[in-house]
Order: C-alpha cells, then structure tokens, then sequence
C-alpha cells in the first residue's frame, strides 16, 4: 500500500544544531508540504513543493529549508535549532493539480529543542 | 485574507449527545474547496470531507453530517450519536487558488471529548 513515512518520529536536539527531517511518500505524488502543529495554531505551512527542483515559503519559512531531488522525498532542514521550533512537525502529498486534492499527511515528527 | 475559525476550542460530551463543530472562513476567491481532518489521540491526521465553493448540498456519512452554507460562510460538521472513539481534534481547512498557488490554510482546531 501506499504511504507517507516521517523519521525520526521522536527528536531531541539542542539550540544552534542543524536537524534534517526525514518525509519519503510512495504515491508518487508531486506535491508535497511541510506543517507544524502549535497548539492554539492549527497546523503551519512551512514550505511547499509541486514537484522535483521546485520550492516555496510558506507561512513560517524563517529558519528552514527544503530541498527536492525527487518525487518522493521532501526533507525539511533546521539550519540552526532554536527553542521556538519546537513543535510537532507534520509531512503531507497530494496529487498534481488544483486545490480540490485532499493532502495526505505523515504520522508526524516530534522535535524538540534544549 | 485567507481565514479559518474554529471558535470552540474544546467541546465535552457524554456519549450518544449529538454535537456540531463550527467552522467559519473567509476568503476572496469564489472557486474554493473547504475540507474537514480529524487527528485522533495516535496524531496522525485523517481525511473526511471535501465540499467545493459550487456545491452547497449537505452531505451525510452515517453518523457524520456537514452543513455548508456560503451566506454565512459556515461549513459545520455535526456527529450524530456520538460515541468515545470520535474523541480527537478536528480541523477545518480552505483550499483556494492563491498567486498560482494553492494552499491549505487550517484553523486552530477543536478538540472533543466524548466522555462514556
């Protein structure tokens, strides 16, 4: 079956390390986005990709990164962890064409910064 | 702007109540697809519905309901004869094509406790 998996599931980590965070999907979808859950916030898109060598910002880009050398992965780098970027942090995909594609999301990663 | 209100952040009901989550958008656009996600204790995030900007019918899923009505820019979502696994967070969210884009723009949640 296909699926969407995020690693590590648990992360701890300490202010001024670089974290990667994994998200690989075998729906071979082409878009794939990054969110954090807050609580009081909902979930925050961070960055976003329609396919491979395409990136955007989102809402909360300030301080991460993403980079997509293929279809099925979309890692999400802290360039430099701070205490405010922890958060649970959640991967999702969605088929290539307009906003009526429901995304299917990660189980999540929970990171947190010392 | 974009919007999406939760305004209940959490709900408490005995089991077999009847419950309605609210959720209010805004946005500019007049083609845009509104969208409910439920994330159970475990956390992961589940698809339930997705209504478009053109279709005003409400929907009926067994014990799940929604109400989408465009005059009051209202999409609610009702559980009839609750029971405790419908115990999660539910989110409402908003497609629309922005700037060549589209984005899922979420509201802050509501968390229901259905309570044996």
């Amino acid at each position: 079956d296909a699926e969407i998996t995020q690693s590590p599931r648990h992360k701890i980590t300490e202010t001024g390390r670089q974290v990667t965070l994994a998200c690989h999907q075998t729906w071979n979808h082409n878009n794939m986005f990054w969110y954090r859950q807050d609580l009081g916030h909902g979930l925050r898109l961070i960055h976003y990709s329609y396919g491979v060598q395409d990136t955007n910002k989102g809402e909360v880009s300030d301080g991460y990164s993403v980079s997509r050398s293929n279809t099925e992965d979309l890692p999400l780098t802290l360039e430099s962890a701070a205490s405010s970027q922890t958060s649970v942090y959640f991967c999702a995909s969605s088929l290539a064409g307009g906003p009526e594609n429901e995304q299917f999301f990660g189980p999540g990663t929970r990171l947190t910064v010392l | 702007a974009q919007k999406v209100t939760q305004a209940q952040t959490e709900i408490s009901v005995v089991e077999k109540e009847d419950v309605t989550l609210d959720c209010v958008y805004e946005t500019r656009d007049t083609t845009y697809y509104l969208f409910w996600y439920k994330q159970p204790p475990s956390g992961e995030l589940v698809f339930l519905i997705r209504r478009n900007s053109f279709d005003e019918q409400n929907e009926i899923s067994g014990r799940y309901s929604w109400n989408f009505q465009k005059s009051t820019s209202s999409f609610n979502f009702t559980i009839t004869a609750s029971q405790v696994v419908d115990s999660a967070v539910y989110f409402c969210a908003l497609s629309e094509v922005l700037d060549s884009s589209y984005k899922l723009i979420f509201g802050s949640g509501t968390r229901l406790l259905v309570r044996p």
